[in-house]
């Protein structure tokens, strides 16, 4: 079935330093959503990916979606403490699938 | 908007128990995923729902958990036996239709001693 992996698995930062985490499918996808999970909160909808090499923006936070449509990245300039958490991405195949989550990238900012 | 609610947060049951969750989605919403998370990892769904019919629950196991929807709105999941390996955190989550924005909601947090 339908994998999906996501490195780093852990990530500490300076607050200030950049920020990226890689998303892997096994398979090509029809779309990728990204959620972030605030410590002991629940995942929230950041962003949604449909085609190919779309990059997306939302002020510090840069989406982009591959060319293959088998992998996507998250990259977070300049962090803040208040971008401590675990980022997920969630991609859906082809033949409507179910969205499968990847294990998440934990994110950890420093003052 | 009130968000998707769930009840209740946590549950502390000894094994071999029976345990239900609930869950409301928004209002409108006609796609309802119940997904079981692990700590540290990735929510794994476990069964969703178009309104009220069950269109994947491959991966419920099904000799002890069973879900519903009546009316197409609230859902129910439960566990009868629980095991030991059922602690985790069950989230709910709804969109309005399918491959749309998924809103979660709290969790509900199972611990089974």
């Amino acid at each position: 079935g339908q994998q999906v992996m996501q490195i780093p698995q852990y990530q500490h930062v300076q607050e200030g330093e950049d920020f990226t985490t890689y998303c892997n499918s096994s398979t090509t996808l029809s779309n990728i959503q990204w959620y972030k999970q605030r410590p002991g909160g629940h995942p929230v909808f950041l962003i949604q990916l449909v085609k190919s090499g779309e990059v997306k923006k939302q002020k510090r936070l840069t989406f982009q979606f591959g060319e293959a449509k088998k992998n996507s990245s998250l990259h977070i300039t300049a962090t803040q403490t208040t971008d401590v958490g675990t980022y997920f991405c969630a991609g859906r195949g082809n033949y409507g699938q179910n969205f499968v989550f990847g294990p998440g990238t934990r994110l950890s900012v420093l003052p | 908007e009130a968000g998707v609610v769930q009840s209740p947060r946590y549950k502390i049951i000894e094994k071999k128990q029976p345990v239900a969750f609930w869950c409301n989605p928004i209002s409108g919403h006609n796609t309802l995923y119940w997904y079981l998370q692990n700590l540290g990892q990735g929510p794994e769904l476990l069964i969703r729902y178009e309104n009220e019919e069950a269109v994947d629950d491959s991966q419920l196991p099904k000799d002890r958990f069973s879900a519903e929807r009546l009316k197409g709105v609230d859902s129910t999941l439960k566990i009868q036996p629980a095991e030991l390996g059922d602690s985790a955190v069950y989230l709910c989550a709804s969109s309005f239709r399918y491959g749309d924005e998924q809103f979660f909601g709290p969790g509900t947090r199972l611990t089974v001693l």
